[in-house]
Parts: C-alpha cells; sequence; structure tokens
C-alpha cells in the first residue's frame, strides 16, 4: 500500500543554519505530495505541495523538489529562524484519491 | 475568515463510555475529513465525507466508531464502549470540493480514556 518515511527526529539546529528533512514515498502512479507543519499549540497547516514530477513546491523559504525517480519529497530551507521550531509532516495523496496518508512527523528545534 | 472549528478541545472520558466529537468544517466546504493522530505519529485517515454521505470510511478502526454529517456542514464523530487505545487527538479537515484540494484542518479534539 501507499506510504510515506521521514527522517527521525527531533533536529536540532542553530540559527541561520541549513535544513534537510527527508522524505520518500511508496505509491502507484503518481501522487500528490505535501508538507505540513504543525507549530506548537497549533493546528496542522499546509505549508508546500507538488502534484506532479519535477515540481518544485516551495513557501516561506521552504522548498522541495518531486523527484519520481527517487520516490522522494525532501523539505529545504537554507536559512532556519527559531520561529521554524515546529514538527514537520511529509505526505500523500494517490492519483484520484481522497485521504492524505502522512509520515510520523520530525520535530524541528532551532536555538537562538 | 472561520476556520475548521472542533469542540470540545479537550475530553477526558472512562474505558467505556461513550463520547461524540463535533466539526465544524469551513463555510461551502463540501467535503470532509476525519484522521486520528495517536501521540508521536503523523495523523491516520478514518473516513471521508462528500455532501451527506461517507464517501470512505475505510480508515474506521471498528465498528464502534461512526460518524455522521446529517446536512453536508457539521460533523459529528462517535466512540461507544470507549478504550484506553482510543486516547488520541482526533483531527477534522474541510476543503472544497475534494480530491485535488488542500485540506484545512481544525485544532483537534485530545480524547483520554482513563
Amino acid at each position: 500500500g501507499n506510504s510515506v518515511t521521514q527522517m527521525e527526529g527531533p533536529v536540532t539546529l542553530s540559527e541561520e543554519a541549513f535544513l534537510t528533512i527527508n522524505c520518500t514515498y511508496t505509491a502507484t502512479g503518481y501522487p500528490s505530495l505535501f508538507w505540513y507543519v504543525q507549530y506548537p499549540g497549533e493546528g496542522l497547516q499546509l505549508l508546500l505541495k507538488a502534484t506532479k514530477a519535477d515540481d518544485k513546491g516551495s513557501n516561506k523559504g521552504f522548498e522541495a523538489t518531486y523527484r519520481k525517480e527517487t520516490t522522494s519529497f525532501h523539505l529545504e530551507k537554507g536559512s532556519v529562524q527559531v520561529s521554524d521550531s515546529a514538527v514537520y509532516f511529509c505526505a500523500l495523496r494517490a492519483t484520484g484519491g481522497f485521504k492524505t496518508i502522512f509520515g510520523a512527523g520530525t520535530r524541528l528545534f532551532v536555538k537562538a | 475568515g472561520a476556520g475548521v472549528s472542533q469542540t470540545p478541545s479537550n475530553k477526558v472520558t472512562e474505558k467505556g463510555k461513550y463520547v461524540e466529537l463535533r466539526c465544524d468544517p469551513i463555510s461551502g466546504h463540501t467535503a470532509l475529513y476525519w484522521y486520528r493522530q495517536s501521540l508521536g505519529q503523523g495523523p491516520e485517515f478514518l473516513i471521508y465525507f462528500q455532501g451527506t454521505g461517507a464517501a470512505d470510511d475505510s480508515g474506521l478502526p471498528n465498528d464502534r466508531f461512526f460518524a455522521v454529517r446529517p446536512e453536508g456542514s457539521v460533523s459529528t464523530l462517535k466512540i461507544q464502549r470507549t478504550e484506553r487505545g482510543d486516547s488520541a487527538v482526533y483531527l477534522c479537515a474541510s476543503s472544497p470540493t475534494g480530491q485535488s484540494d488542500t485540506q484545512y484542518f481544525g485544532p483537534g479534539t485530545r480524547l483520554t480514556v482513563l
């Protein structure tokens, strides 16, 4: 079945460091891929998405590229801020599907 | 505008009791989803409504779980004979029409079964 695997956390970085959170998926066809973020005390928010191979999703300085050949959708940011501290979830939705399948989440701590 | 709201925000109950969790989707959204998020895990799909009907209930873990959306807006997730393993955060999401839409999540209801 469809699944998402993302790197375990927590990830601890200093402010202005480069961030990568790895995500790989298993799915047939061409699923849509997402990164959601959950800030402390808040609900899940869509951070970015990509719907076809080689698409790059971007938002708030974060980027992720849909790589069909490696079935990956790694999240990157060039310079993290303390306010980026949150839990990040990689997710997919199968072509024509309704349910979103989430990874286990990666907690990011950014130190000043 | 108003986002997805869920009530109560916290619910503590005893094993064996019945609970109802409510979701108010964004006005005009026809698609509504319920997910369950256990501690340290990502959300797991439970059920999807398109309008008043449950289009996909394949994620409901057993027949103690049931959800309704009688008028195509507010939805209620009902859990009978609660068990300690039901303790989790129950998330609701809505989207304008379904399939390829962005899903907007509510803040969740934290259910604790003692």
